[in-house]
């Protein structure tokens, strides 16, 4: 079955500093994988998407995500870190039954 | 605006009582879901549908009915509310096709005493 691990409950970084939010996913066949993002009491939010081609793939709000096929990862990256990038990021995967399997979310707290 | 519409945002219910969630779509979409997040459990998927008149159980089913008589519409009904059935539910809508991903309404926090 597939599933999406996200390893860190919260993460914290500085406001400018480089960020990174991890996700680990295993899946049969080919992966199509995602980033979402919420916000305080609001739905959650496409940030990008990876179904083929380059392994880095760039997104909305200067987000990137990079796919390792070898490691099962699809880190999601962010050169410099702003203070409203602060919320809740679920990495999913889309199964062969078409339906997306979500991780259990990351805090991401980005400090001024 | 385009895109999904859930009905209401909040919702305090007593312990056996019947609701229905609704949830609208303009945009078209065969496939829609209700997912429920509950606190480090990210989204678990409770029904789906992938067009209308085609509805499939997803990973929670139990304790709701859901239908699909027209593209735009997909309401989830709880029959008899339990306080293991508090959560924020979310419904989400997206077009077939391996490019697509979901289109999330803003969501419906539920509380059963």
């Amino acid at each position: 079955a597939q599933s999406v691990a996200q390893p860190e409950d919260q993460v914290n970084v500085a406001e400018g500093n480089p960020l990174t939010v991890k996700c680990t996913y295993s899946v049969s066949g080919n992966p199509y994988l995602f980033w979402y993002v919420q916000y305080p009491n609001r739905g959650l939010q496409f940030l990008l998407k990876y179904i083929t081609g380059d392994n880095l793939v760039k997104g909305s709000y200067g987000f990137e995500a990079e796919f390792n096929k070898s490691q099962t990862s699809f880190h999601l990256k962010k050169p410099s870190a702003l203070v409203s990038d602060s919320a809740l990021y679920f990495c999913a995967v889309r199964d062969y039954g078409q339906n997306f399997v979500f991780g259990p979310g990351t805090r991401l707290s980005v400090l001024p | 605006n385009a895109g999904v519409t859930q009905t209401p945002k909040f919702q305090v219910l007593k312990t056996g009582q019947s609701m229905t969630l609704q949830c609208a779509q303009d945009m078209n979409h065969e496939y829609m879901s209700w997912y429920r997040q509950d606190p480090g459990m990210g989204l678990r998927l409770i029904h789906y549908s992938v067009g209308a008149g085609i509805t499939d159980q997803g990973e929670v089913p139990n304790g709701y009915n859901v239908s699909r008589s027209t593209t735009e519409d997909f309401p989830l009904r709880l029959l008899s509310a339990a306080p293991s059935q508090t959560s924020v539910y979310f419904c989400a809508s997206r077009g077939t096709g391996e490019n697509y991903g979901y289109t999330f309404g803003s969501g419906t926090r539920l509380t059963v005493v």
